[in-house]
């Protein structure tokens, strides 16, 4: 079974940094591109950051590009965003989600998403 | 930045009803269309890509039609458990949502 676990959220203040997990199993981590999505309260759903499955590709939504660090350690199967200068439009439940391809398209919400760390910027 | 105007916001609606929501593209995107029905405090389910394709295991009530610029997801027959909000993605933008509610 797939799944997609996701730790690392908080209350940070404005200015500060938060490390995001997604811990994954059930399928060959290595085989895929992951994504960051996130969706702030009440609001729609934004991607965030993708990164291809060895790491060549990496691709930030113009909001986060310079702030946040997508990563992957293939080893451990595992998914990261570092977040700094964190912004209180920053605050929203982010999502680690597998990309999905199909024979034609790629699409970054896939059809396996984990939970959501909440990540809360104020002060 | 392609963008994805979805429409209408917000519908209410009453179980067995017949329900369509669009999704509009500012340029064209061939099929390149997914669509996700999101559950209060749930992660987003995938439904439909490729603009047709129904996802394994999603009910058949569920349909999906368009190509270029205009696409449409339908519930045949609205269920209950189908009160939601929707999205559409083209790869990595989404539309704003349509959240179905119950009349």
């Amino acid at each position: 079974e797939v799944q997609l676990v996701e730790s690392g959220g908080g209350l940070v203040k404005p200015g500060g940094s938060l490390r995001l997990s997604c811990a994954a199993s059930g399928f060959t981590f290595s085989s895929y591109s992951m994504n960051w999505v996130r969706q702030a309260p009440g609001k729609g759903l934004e991607w965030v950051s993708s990164i291809s499955s060895s790491s060549s590709y990496i691709y930030y939504a113009d909001s986060v590009k310079g702030r946040f660090t997508i990563s992957r350690d293939n080893a451990k199967n595992s998914l990261y965003l570092q977040m700094n200068s964190l912004r209180a439009e920053d605050t929203a439940v982010y999502y680690c989600a597998r990309a999905f391809c199909s024979s034609t398209s790629c699409y970054t919400g896939g059809n396996y998403w984990g939970q959501g760390t909440l990540v809360t910027v104020s002060s | 930045a392609i963008q994805l105007t979805q429409s209408p916001s917000s519908l209410s609606a009453s179980v067995g009803d017949r329900v369509t929501i669009t999704c509009r593209a500012s340029q064209g995107i061939s099929s390149a269309l997914a669509w996700y029905q999101q559950k209060p405090g749930k992660a987003p389910k995938l439904l439909i890509y490729d603009a047709s394709s129904l996802e394994s295991g999603v009910p058949s009530r569920f349909s999906g039609s368009g190509s270029g610029t205009d696409f449409t997801l339908t519930i045949s027959s609205l269920q209950p458990e189908d009160f939601a909000t929707y999205y559409c993605q083209q790869f990595n933008n989404f539309g704003g949502g349509t959240k179905v509610e119950i009349k």
